[in-house]
């Protein structure tokens, strides 16, 4: 069974540029979760989408945004991008929400100069 | 609200030494527990969970015993060997209904054969 795959794997963009992410999770998951990990800030909760639906909203602002489709792919867009945006965005897939194991992605690399 | 604390590494041992790395957790409720691990270059593995008080996650040498009474989920190995160098992510998640999961800052581990 194929595991969670993120593309692309690295990303260099400047700031002011916006970005998007993919995401397809493992066949038969429906949930997927993104998550940015730093040095400093570790791993942090972005977002959840459930069935195309938004189920859970981390603290970040409005610049990062995300979407499902009906195959439960997932996108996540971050607009006007600053220096500090540069992490690693690691993508997670579940079959259902609440106390399901996640299956992390190999992350895309962003860097934002 | 729900917070995991992880010993602080990085953390150096020799081939078959024994292993401990402490987490414990702040949360309401009955939260279910894992570890991940993360290897160079990649996204997290589920190395184990428990998803209540007094179960005791084990793959792979690793064991962890859900504590409720400590709030603690402390990982173990009794022989560590090279290829178990890698970061390891103590994480608990809400069973409400949600995969906004809460990730210690992680413990990077090194083996020296």
């Amino acid at each position: 069974k194929a595991g969670v795959t993120q593309t692309p794997r690295y990303l260099i963009k400047t700031r002011g540029q916006q970005v998007t992410l993919s995401c397809s999770p493992i066949s038969g998951h429906r949930s997927v979760s993104w998550y940015q990990q730093t040095p400093g800030q570790g791993l942090q909760f972005l977002f959840e989408y459930f069935s195309e639906t938004q189920r859970n909203k981390g603290n970040f602002p409005g610049r990062f945004s995300g979407r499902q489709f009906s195959n439960s792919r997932s996108e996540m867009n971050v607009s006007t991008l600053e220096l500090g945006d540069s992490a690693l965005y690691l993508c997670a897939s579940s079959r259902k929400v609440g106390a399901s194991p996640l299956h992390f992605g190999n992350g895309t690399r962003l860097t934002v100069t | 609200g729900n917070s995991v604390t992880q010993m602080e590494g990085p953390v150096t041992l020799s081939e078959e030494a024994f292993l401990t790395i402490n987490c414990t957790y702040t949360a309401t409720g009955y939260p279910s527990l894992f570890w991940y691990v993360q290897y160079p270059g990649e996204g997290l593995q589920l190395l184990l969970k428990a998803t209540k008080a007094d179960d005791k996650g084990s793959n792979k040498g690793f064991e962890a015993t859900y504590r409720k009474e400590t709030t603690s989920f402390h990982l173990e190995k009794g022989s560590v060997q090279v290829s178990d160098s890698a970061v390891y992510f103590c994480a608990l998640s809400d069973t409400e209904g949600n995969n906004d999961m809460r990730f210690g800052a992680g413990t990077r581990l090194t083996v020296k054969p």
